[in-house]
């Protein structure tokens, strides 16, 4: 009940493409869905989180796709440039407990 | 922006040895704090979380003992790995929260290896 299910595990895209990232929980009880982008060596940076009232979120390149009731939410990076090479995490918490659970992560790869 | 400060970034110690890494939250308050590990092309797993003031919350199977946490100040988080060994070995990050409405912020990471 507590796993974020994460895939691709790793994913190459071509530079300008479009990168999808897909990730589905079961706990009904997260509120919050944020993504990260980790470089090697480094902690993880938010780069846009939803909540479930609403559908989609956007903030520059980057678009989260939410559907409660597949439980499934997505990270679209549009654009995609070879500065976006790194790991991609979403994760999921719950107010109550404030727990981040993370999912398996994501290797991007954008090739020029 | 929220910042949180973890030191070191690295830290080689001997086996048997005792390791303290630090987290700051340096321009807000965090009601919680979270540590992470993280294996070589692995996900991040929660270890424990603190509140200041209070005993850490530990997740099932890390060992408290070991693993010892400290929040003293809503600023400020230590763990310490107590009798390292080098299965110990890998890569802790702490994370701030201040409410349901900032979200988390990440420390850049300490690399621990155990010789």
């Amino acid at each position: 009940q507590q796993q974020v299910k994460q895939s691709p595990q790793s994913l190459i895209v071509q530079k300008g493409g479009i990168s999808i990232i897909n990730c589905a929980y079961e706990n009904t009880a997260f509120d919050y869905f944020p993504w990260y982008q980790q470089f090697p060596g480094k902690g993880p940076a938010l780069l846009i989180a939803i909540r479930p009232d609403v559908s989609e979120k956007k903030e520059g390149r980057f678009t989260i796709s939410f559907n409660k009731s597949a439980k499934q939410f997505s990270l679209h990076i549009m654009d995609s440039q070879p500065g976006d090479s790194a790991t991609y995490f979403c994760a999921a918490s719950r107010s109550d407990t404030d727990k981040l659970i993370f999912g398996t992560g994501t290797r991007l790869q954008v090739f020029p | 922006g929220a910042v949180v400060s973890q030191h070191p970034s690295r830290v080689i110690c001997k086996s048997g040895t005792s390791v303290k890494i630090e987290c700051r939250s340096l321009d807000f308050q965090a009601t919680t704090m979270f540590w992470y590990r993280q294996f070589p092309k692995q996900s991040l797993m929660l270890m424990a979380t603190s509140n200041e003031g209070s005993k850490a919350t530990y997740e099932q199977g890390v060992e408290k003992d070991k693993f010892l946490i400290n929040h003293a100040s809503l600023t400020l988080s230590t763990l310490t790995v107590t009798s390292a060994h080098p299965e110990d070995s890998s890569f802790y990050i702490c994370s701030a929260h201040r409410g349901s409405n900032y979200g988390y912020t990440f420390g850049s990471g300490t690399r621990l290896t155990v010789v």
